[in-house]
Protein backbone atom coordinates (compact mmCIF):
# COMPACT_ATOMS: atom_id res chain seq x y z
CA UNK A 1 0.00 0.00 0.00
CA UNK A 2 1.56 3.07 -1.37
CA UNK A 3 -0.86 5.91 -0.02
CA UNK A 4 0.65 9.14 -0.81
CA UNK A 5 4.13 9.23 -2.62
CA UNK A 6 6.48 12.03 -2.87
CA UNK A 7 9.38 12.78 -5.34
CA UNK A 8 11.84 13.86 -5.26
CA UNK A 9 12.84 13.28 -1.29
CA UNK A 10 15.44 15.86 -1.75
CA UNK A 11 16.26 18.42 -3.94
CA UNK A 12 19.02 21.53 -3.76
CA UNK A 13 18.27 24.32 -6.29
CA UNK A 14 19.83 27.60 -7.17
CA UNK A 15 18.14 31.04 -7.08
CA UNK A 16 16.23 31.60 -9.97
CA UNK A 17 15.72 27.89 -11.04
CA UNK A 18 12.09 25.85 -11.34
CA UNK A 19 11.40 22.82 -10.91
CA UNK A 20 8.08 20.80 -10.19
CA UNK A 21 7.42 18.87 -6.55
CA UNK A 22 4.98 15.93 -8.19
CA UNK A 23 2.76 14.23 -5.73
CA UNK A 24 1.11 10.51 -6.05
CA UNK A 25 -2.19 9.20 -4.43
CA UNK A 26 -3.41 5.33 -5.03
CA UNK A 27 -6.66 5.33 -2.50
CA UNK A 28 -8.73 6.88 -5.68
CA UNK A 29 -9.02 10.33 -3.19
CA UNK A 30 -10.79 13.51 -4.53
CA UNK A 31 -8.96 16.05 -2.27
CA UNK A 32 -5.27 16.77 -2.87
CA UNK A 33 -2.97 19.26 -0.67
CA UNK A 34 0.40 20.83 -0.84
CA UNK A 35 1.72 22.01 2.54
CA UNK A 36 5.36 23.82 3.75
CA UNK A 37 7.17 22.95 6.87
CA UNK A 38 9.01 25.41 8.29
CA UNK A 39 10.82 25.69 12.10
CA UNK A 40 8.60 26.79 14.60
CA UNK A 41 5.63 27.23 11.97
CA UNK A 42 3.59 24.09 11.66
CA UNK A 43 1.93 23.29 8.54
CA UNK A 44 0.70 25.89 6.31
CA UNK A 45 -1.43 25.01 3.30
CA UNK A 46 0.13 26.58 -0.11
CA UNK A 47 -2.75 24.91 -2.45
CA UNK A 48 -5.12 22.49 -2.78
CA UNK A 49 -7.55 20.55 -4.88
CA UNK A 50 -11.06 19.59 -4.14
CA UNK A 51 -11.29 17.13 -7.70
CA UNK A 52 -9.39 16.71 -10.40
CA UNK A 53 -9.13 19.60 -12.38
CA UNK A 54 -9.59 22.30 -10.20
CA UNK A 55 -7.66 24.19 -7.58
CA UNK A 56 -7.69 26.72 -5.02
CA UNK A 57 -5.53 28.96 -3.36
CA UNK A 58 -4.30 28.10 0.26
CA UNK A 59 -2.84 30.22 2.62
CA UNK A 60 0.87 30.72 1.34
CA UNK A 61 0.29 30.44 -2.32
CA UNK A 62 2.66 32.93 -3.08
CA UNK A 63 5.46 31.69 -6.08
CA UNK A 64 4.04 28.62 -6.72
CA UNK A 65 1.68 27.28 -8.83
CA UNK A 66 0.06 23.87 -9.45
CA UNK A 67 -2.03 21.14 -11.81
CA UNK A 68 -4.35 18.25 -11.51
CA UNK A 69 -4.55 16.85 -14.86
CA UNK A 70 -5.10 13.35 -13.44
CA UNK A 71 -6.95 12.27 -10.44
CA UNK A 72 -3.69 10.46 -8.58
CA UNK A 73 -1.36 13.33 -9.06
CA UNK A 74 -1.23 17.22 -7.85
CA UNK A 75 2.34 18.95 -8.85
CA UNK A 76 3.36 21.97 -7.27
CA UNK A 77 6.01 24.06 -9.11
CA UNK A 78 8.56 26.81 -8.51
CA UNK A 79 9.33 28.60 -11.59
CA UNK A 80 11.76 30.79 -9.99
CA UNK A 81 12.98 29.67 -7.07
CA UNK A 82 13.69 31.95 -3.67
CA UNK A 83 15.55 30.96 -0.59
CA UNK A 84 12.35 31.75 0.73
CA UNK A 85 11.31 28.37 -0.28
CA UNK A 86 13.59 26.48 1.65
CA UNK A 87 10.83 24.19 2.89
CA UNK A 88 9.93 20.89 3.30
CA UNK A 89 6.97 20.28 1.29
CA UNK A 90 3.79 17.79 2.05
CA UNK A 91 0.97 16.43 0.22
CA UNK A 92 -1.50 15.29 1.63
CA UNK A 93 -5.42 13.78 0.34
CA UNK A 94 -8.57 12.83 1.12
CA UNK A 95 -11.49 10.77 0.91
CA UNK A 96 -15.09 12.10 -0.51
CA UNK A 97 -15.26 15.43 -0.62
CA UNK A 98 -17.09 17.60 2.10
CA UNK A 99 -17.03 14.05 4.41
CA UNK A 100 -15.18 13.78 7.66
CA UNK A 101 -12.20 11.71 6.84
CA UNK A 102 -8.65 12.96 7.85
CA UNK A 103 -6.09 13.85 5.02
CA UNK A 104 -3.06 11.24 4.46
CA UNK A 105 0.77 12.76 4.09
CA UNK A 106 3.26 12.02 2.26
CA UNK A 107 6.81 11.71 3.49
CA UNK A 108 7.70 14.88 2.22
CA UNK A 109 10.03 16.78 -0.04
CA UNK A 110 13.12 18.52 1.48
CA UNK A 111 14.18 21.50 -0.93
CA UNK A 112 16.87 23.53 -0.43
CA UNK A 113 17.20 27.09 -2.42
CA UNK A 114 21.07 28.36 -2.41
CA UNK B 1 -7.76 33.88 9.54
CA UNK B 2 -8.30 30.64 11.87
CA UNK B 3 -5.24 30.39 14.41
CA UNK B 4 -4.32 27.14 16.44
CA UNK B 5 -2.54 27.48 20.18
CA UNK B 6 -0.87 24.63 20.57
CA UNK B 7 0.99 24.10 23.67
CA UNK B 8 3.57 23.28 25.42
CA UNK B 9 5.84 23.76 22.60
CA UNK B 10 8.43 20.84 23.84
CA UNK B 11 8.75 18.64 27.01
CA UNK B 12 11.26 15.91 28.09
CA UNK B 13 9.94 13.50 30.23
CA UNK B 14 11.33 10.58 31.31
CA UNK B 15 9.77 6.93 30.35
CA UNK B 16 6.75 5.95 32.18
CA UNK B 17 5.55 9.12 33.09
CA UNK B 18 2.33 10.58 31.27
CA UNK B 19 2.03 13.43 28.81
CA UNK B 20 -0.95 16.17 28.27
CA UNK B 21 -0.87 18.92 25.62
CA UNK B 22 -3.60 20.88 24.40
CA UNK B 23 -4.89 23.15 21.69
CA UNK B 24 -7.24 26.20 21.42
CA UNK B 25 -8.83 27.63 18.39
CA UNK B 26 -10.31 31.42 18.23
CA UNK B 27 -13.55 30.19 16.55
CA UNK B 28 -15.17 27.10 16.74
CA UNK B 29 -14.70 23.22 15.19
CA UNK B 30 -16.33 20.42 13.60
CA UNK B 31 -13.24 18.44 13.62
CA UNK B 32 -10.32 17.87 15.99
CA UNK B 33 -7.28 15.48 14.43
CA UNK B 34 -4.37 14.66 16.15
CA UNK B 35 -1.01 13.72 14.23
CA UNK B 36 2.27 12.44 15.35
CA UNK B 37 5.42 12.92 13.01
CA UNK B 38 8.34 10.64 13.37
CA UNK B 39 11.36 12.29 11.72
CA UNK B 40 12.07 12.62 8.42
CA UNK B 41 8.64 11.31 7.82
CA UNK B 42 5.09 13.14 6.96
CA UNK B 43 2.58 13.57 9.99
CA UNK B 44 0.41 9.85 10.71
CA UNK B 45 -3.09 10.49 11.71
CA UNK B 46 -3.64 9.45 15.52
CA UNK B 47 -7.21 10.09 16.53
CA UNK B 48 -9.98 12.07 15.09
CA UNK B 49 -12.78 13.90 17.00
CA UNK B 50 -16.23 14.64 15.61
CA UNK B 51 -18.24 15.54 18.17
CA UNK B 52 -17.87 18.03 20.71
CA UNK B 53 -17.57 16.61 24.22
CA UNK B 54 -16.47 13.26 22.55
CA UNK B 55 -13.22 11.34 24.46
CA UNK B 56 -11.53 8.52 22.04
CA UNK B 57 -8.53 6.25 22.93
CA UNK B 58 -6.53 4.54 21.14
CA UNK B 59 -4.06 2.32 23.01
CA UNK B 60 -2.33 4.48 25.60
CA UNK B 61 -3.08 7.65 23.59
CA UNK B 62 -6.91 9.57 24.63
CA UNK B 63 -8.17 12.71 23.11
CA UNK B 64 -10.79 15.03 23.85
CA UNK B 65 -13.18 17.29 21.55
CA UNK B 66 -13.64 19.91 24.10
CA UNK B 67 -17.67 21.04 24.99
CA UNK B 68 -17.16 24.98 23.34
CA UNK B 69 -15.80 23.28 20.29
CA UNK B 70 -12.65 25.57 20.80
CA UNK B 71 -10.13 23.12 22.33
CA UNK B 72 -9.04 19.28 22.16
CA UNK B 73 -6.38 17.78 24.62
CA UNK B 74 -4.26 14.71 23.68
CA UNK B 75 -3.15 12.80 26.38
CA UNK B 76 -0.08 9.72 26.28
CA UNK B 77 -0.09 7.39 29.16
CA UNK B 78 2.87 5.58 30.64
CA UNK B 79 5.04 7.16 27.35
CA UNK B 80 7.45 5.04 25.86
CA UNK B 81 10.50 5.61 23.86
CA UNK B 82 9.24 5.69 20.83
CA UNK B 83 6.80 8.02 21.59
CA UNK B 84 9.23 10.81 20.42
CA UNK B 85 8.03 13.00 17.88
CA UNK B 86 6.43 16.03 16.84
CA UNK B 87 2.36 15.95 18.07
CA UNK B 88 0.32 17.91 16.05
CA UNK B 89 -3.35 19.53 16.20
CA UNK B 90 -5.70 19.93 12.95
CA UNK B 91 -9.00 21.68 12.99
CA UNK B 92 -11.57 21.61 10.72
CA UNK B 93 -14.44 24.36 10.52
CA UNK B 94 -16.65 23.10 8.18
CA UNK B 95 -17.19 23.51 4.30
CA UNK B 96 -16.66 20.95 1.16
CA UNK B 97 -12.82 21.93 0.16
CA UNK B 98 -11.74 20.16 4.42
CA UNK B 99 -8.95 22.80 4.81
CA UNK B 100 -7.14 22.22 8.19
CA UNK B 101 -5.67 24.51 10.00
CA UNK B 102 -2.64 22.99 12.21
CA UNK B 103 -0.97 24.00 15.50
CA UNK B 104 2.53 24.72 15.50
CA UNK B 105 3.14 21.33 17.19
CA UNK B 106 4.72 19.93 20.86
CA UNK B 107 8.00 18.35 20.40
CA UNK B 108 8.14 15.14 22.86
CA UNK B 109 11.47 13.60 23.93
CA UNK B 110 11.37 10.52 26.30
CA UNK B 111 14.24 9.71 28.48
CA UNK B 112 14.76 6.39 28.86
Amino acid sequence: NAGVTQTPKFQVLKTGQSMTLQCAQDMNHNSMYWYRQDPGMGLRLIYYSASEGTTDKGEVPDGYNVSRLKKQNFLLGLESAAPSQTSVYFCASKGELGSNQPQHFGDGTRLSIL
Amino acid sequence: GQQLNQSPQSMFIQEGEDVSMNCTSSSIFNTWLWYKQDPGEGPVLLIALYKAGELTSNGRLTAQFGITRKDSFLNISASIPSDVGIYFCAGHSGGSNYKLTFGKGTLLTVNP
